[in-house]
């Protein structure tokens, strides 16, 4: 068990290109959870996964943002058109059988948009 | 809906002193509660979580949090605070055992 993996930990990209993240779960973890944090501030939720199904997804989340997790397994969140305002760090976590487990964080990917 | 706010953004105590981090939570239904701690550029490290077994928890790195129902309250404490204890701690819910939903934080400081 080599705990929750993110790619890749930082990212510099323009305003206005494509970004995509990975996150690799604990292997037997069927809950994934994305989430993003700005400096200062707490984790925000933004969506998460039951197996292949995502289940729930934030209000915060524009439609530039997608996420998929295609076999339960891995799982990715892509960002179209970034934005400035999309600068923050990217944290993933998974879980198994519910938050009452409690999550496992992976060390986050920090995406700067220049 | 759901929340929780954590008193004070920052607290500062000397080594060897009690730590005490504050929070609170708002539920309409019996919450997970958890406590997590931050090192800088890393992710979350779970400290202890409560379940709605006993109401005092204890966790990693001798620190423990008590779960008072009558006050919505879920504190962090310690009664020895080491220099590696610094970092940034952030309390959180999950009302239905979903998502968690975090407070804003407390970073700690811890003085020589």
């Amino acid at each position: 068990d080599t705990g929750v993996s993110q790619n890749p930990r930082h990212k510099i990209t323009k305003r206005g290109q494509n970004v995509t993240f990975r996150c690799d779960p604990i292997s037997e973890h069927n809950r994934l959870y994305w989430y993003r944090q700005t400096l200062g501030q707490g984790p925000e939720f933004l969506t998460y996964f039951q197996n292949e199904a995502q289940l729930e997804k934030s209000r915060l989340l524009s439609d530039r943002f997608s996420a998929e997790r295609p076999k339960g397994s891995f799982s990715t969140l892509e960002i179209q058109r970034t934005e400035q305002g999309d600068s923050a760090m990217y944290l993933c976590a998974s879980s198994d059988q519910g938050a009452g487990y409690g999550y496992t964080f992976g060390s986050g990917t920090r995406l700067t948009v220049v | 809906a759901q929340s929780v706010t954590q008193l004070g953004s920052h607290v500062s105590v000397s080594e060897g002193a009690l730590v005490l981090l504050r929070c609170n939570y708002s539920s309409s239904v019996p919450p997970y509660l958890f406590w997590y701690v931050q090192y800088p550029n890393q992710g979350l490290q779970l400290l202890l979580k409560y379940t709605s077994a006993a109401t005092l928890v204890k966790g990693i790195n001798g620190f423990e949090a008590e779960f008072k129902k009558s006050e919505t309250s879920f504190h962090l404490t310690k009664p020895s605070a080491h220099m590696s204890d610094a970092a940034e701690y952030f309390c959180a819910v999950s009302p239905s055992g979903g998502k968690l939903i975090f407070g804003q934080g407390t970073e700690l400081s811890v003085k020589p």
